[in-house]
């Protein structure tokens, strides 16, 4: 299975752009990046997901890399409520599907 | 209602007691997922599940037991529950393809004395 390395904590002051780098440096090439952020105690909850393309939706833009060993997850405006763990996630094809979790990194956004 | 619901949300049970966590979906997603998280500690996969009676094993698998009967339904099995299930419990379900999202349950928080 792919692995990510994510940083366990950064800051960001409320209202700048939030950037979460994670790195997938054996992701194969039919695998998507995916991100889940987690507030408080709550069930993660999907933010984005990517192949090779930029994305953005409503609520983050994602970069990946032309080698697809990294990536970035953005957000663009960050709020208090955005504060919470954010997991980066290669999903597994090979076989089963498997979901798993890293350790994420703990995103505090400081008024 | 539509969605992915667990029950029970809190249940305190003792040492050596069997106790079944449920988990429900309303989506007939194939994949279903059952996680532990413990206090201060991202998400372990216990046991995951491909499609009804297709079950398999992830990261911390020892100790629980599942079964998938009907696409709609996940339950995780404590057999001799020990103190060191105490944990918050959540499960999961998505589709098929790699390229949908994974929606989750509420948890359930489990403590064993």
């Amino acid at each position: 299975d792919a692995k990510t390395t994510q940083p366990p904590s950064m800051d960001c002051a409320e209202g700048r752009a939030a950037n979460l780098p994670c790195n997938h440096s054996t992701i194969s090439g039919n695998e998507y990046v995916y991100w889940y952020r987690q507030i408080h105690s709550q069930g993660p909850q999907y933010i984005i997901h990517g192949l090779k393309n930029n994305e953005t939706n409503e609520m983050a833009s994602l970069i990946i890399t032309e080698d697809r060993k990294s990536s970035t997850l953005i957000l663009p405006h960050a709020t208090l409520r955005d504060t919470a763990v954010y997991y980066c996630i290669v999903r597994v094809i090979q076989g089963a599907q498997k979901l798993v979790f890293g350790q994420g990194t703990r995103l505090t956004i400081n008024p | 209602d539509a969605g992915i619901t667990q029950s029970p949300r809190y249940k305190i049970t003792e040492t050596g007691r069997q106790v079944t966590l449920m988990c429900h979906q309303t989506w007939s997603h194939s994949y279903m997922f059952w996680y532990r998280q413990d206090l201060g500690h991202g998400l372990r996969l216990i046991y995951y599940s491909a499609a009804a009676d297709i079950t398999d094993k992830g990261e911390v698998p020892d100790g629980y037991v599942v079964s998938r009967s009907k696409t709609e339904n996940f339950p995780l099995t404590l057999e001799s529950a020990t103190r060191s299930q105490t944990s918050v419990y959540f499960c999961a379900s998505s589709g098929r393809t790699e390229n949908t999202e994974a929606f989750f349950g509420q948890g359930t928080r489990l403590t064993v004395v």
